[in-house]
């Protein structure tokens, strides 16, 4: 069965330092794969999303995520840290079924140091 | 800002009792998920329903049903609620079941079972 592991659940950065989430994915076949951002009582923002092509992802707010096949990860990055990234972050995968379900890790929180 | 609206935004309930929440989805969506976020835990999938039918159910008992409106609007209800229950639960439009397909999310009900 499909499943995501976040090993992190709380990380501390410093604003302006460099930024790495971990995601590690189990499944089948060509992952669909994704990163949300839940900021304090708010839904999920989507961030970015690998489906196919090249293995490195921009998406939004300067984030970008690399796809790695052989080490089942799919890990969150940023280079600069702003005080207004501050909140949960969560790895999905798509479940490839009939429907565009997704199977969420537990999260990582993470925190901004001025 | 996503366009799905979800009501109430926090509800008190006891054991026992009955509840209903609401999603109204974002224009053009004939799809919609329902998830269950836990304190601490990333969002599990309930189900999703696609153009007024079910389209695929999470790991839930029964007493979880739902139902989908003809303008795509949906509803969860939960009957005979339990501790367990206590939770934010998401909503999530989009157009159609396929993984490509962006979720956009509600930003939740804050569900409380005393």
């Amino acid at each position: 069965a499909q499943s995501v592991t976040q090993p992190d659940i709380h990380i501390t950065v410093s604003e302006g330092a460099s930024l790495e989430l971990r995601c590690n994915y189990s499944y089948g076949a060509t992952p669909y794969l994704f990163w949300y951002v839940q900021s304090p009582g708010q839904g999920l923002q989507l961030l970015l999303k690998y489906f196919s092509g090249d293995t490195l992802v921009q998406g939004i707010k300067g984030f970008e995520a690399e796809f790695k096949r052989s080490q089942s990860s799919f890990n969150l990055r940023k280079p600069s840290v702003h005080w207004s990234d501050a909140a949960e972050y969560f790895c999905a995968v798509g479940d490839g079924g009939a429907t565009n379900k997704l199977i969420f890790g537990t999260g990582t929180l993470l925190a901004v140091q001025p | 800002e996503t366009g799905v609206t979800q009501s109430p935004t926090h509800l008190i309930k006891t054991r026992g009792q009955q509840v209903t929440l609401r999603c109204s989805s974002q224009s053009g969506h004939n799809t919609v998920s329902w998830y269950q976020q836990a304190l601490g835990q990333g969002p599990q999938f309930i189900f999703q329903y696609y153009r007024e039918e079910e389209n695929g159910r999470g790991n839930f008992p029964p007493r979880f049903s739902g139902l989908q409106f003809p303008n795509y609007s949906s509803e969860l209800n939960v009957n005979a609620l339990e501790l367990d229950d206590s939770a934010l639960y998401l909503c999530a439009s989009s157009l159609g079941v396929g993984q490509g397909g962006k979720l956009f999310f509600g930003s939740g009900t804050q569900l409380s079972v005393l």
